[in-house]
């Protein structure tokens, strides 16, 4: 089935070592984002990729950045993790932006 | 801020009751979406209304929306226990930025 996967889906960092999430699709959409989600509130925008183009949202860290080196594969890295970041992360994807998103189960960063 | 803002912030019923939930929004759309997510889980797409719509159906999901007033409600029929879960609207602003806005969400529960 066409599915969005992420890896792992448990990640325990340390405070300050940097940390790669990963998210693949089979769906073969041009759009992917990236979502944190802390407990208990609703997905916030990181960035997303329209095909190649990068667009981040004007408030996400310079501690987090992306990269997509193909359709398929889209990864999270978070250079010094802060306390502050242990959240949800969500990828998803859709075939025309801003239309229906489909989201991968999510992982969840633990910062020690 | 959030685009979206979703009343109740939690609901409690009976199984076999309807539940009722409310989203309002501050800027024009291009279209509205409802999500579900269980605990722990990725986002799943429930419907899509488009601006120039007013209601749409899907199973037991009744979707409304007034653009003049700027909200939208959800209405899920004969719940069931499986029916428990968080669940969000999200809008396409219609200034083409190819992205979603997500409201706080309502906690929904359904008692057996």
């Amino acid at each position: 089935d066409a599915m969005v996967i992420q890896n792992p889906r448990y990640q325990v960092t340390q405070f300050g070592k940097p940390v790669t999430l990963s998210c693949s699709q089979t769906l073969n959409h041009n759009v992917m984002y990236w979502y944190q989600q802390k407990s208990s509130q609703a997905p916030k925008l990181l960035f997303h990729y329209y095909d190649k183009d990068f667009n981040n949202e004007a408030d996400t860290p310079d501690n987090f950045q992306s990269r997509r080196p193909n359709t398929s594969f889209c990864f999270l890295d978070i250079r010094s993790p802060g306390l502050g970041d242990a959240a949800m992360y969500l990828c998803a994807t859709s075939e025309v932006a801003g239309e229906t998103q489909y989201f991968g189960p999510g992982t969840r960063l633990l910062v020690l | 801020s959030q685009q979206g803002e979703e009343d109740p912030q939690a609901l409690s019923i009976q199984e076999g009751e309807n539940a009722t939930m409310n989203c309002s929004y501050k800027t024009s759309i291009n279209n509205l979406q409802w999500y579900r997510q269980n605990s722990g889980r990725g986002l799943v797409h429930l419907i899509l209304i488009r601006s120039n719509e007013r209601e749409k159906h899907s199973g037991r999901l009744r979707v409304t929306l007034d653009t003049s007033k700027k909200s939208s409600s959800l209405l899920i029929t004969a719940s069931r226990a499986a029916d428990t879960a968080s669940y969000f609207c999200a809008t396409e602003s219609n200034f083409g930025n190819e992205k979603l806005t997500f409201g706080t969400g309502t906690r929904l529960t359904i008692i057996p």
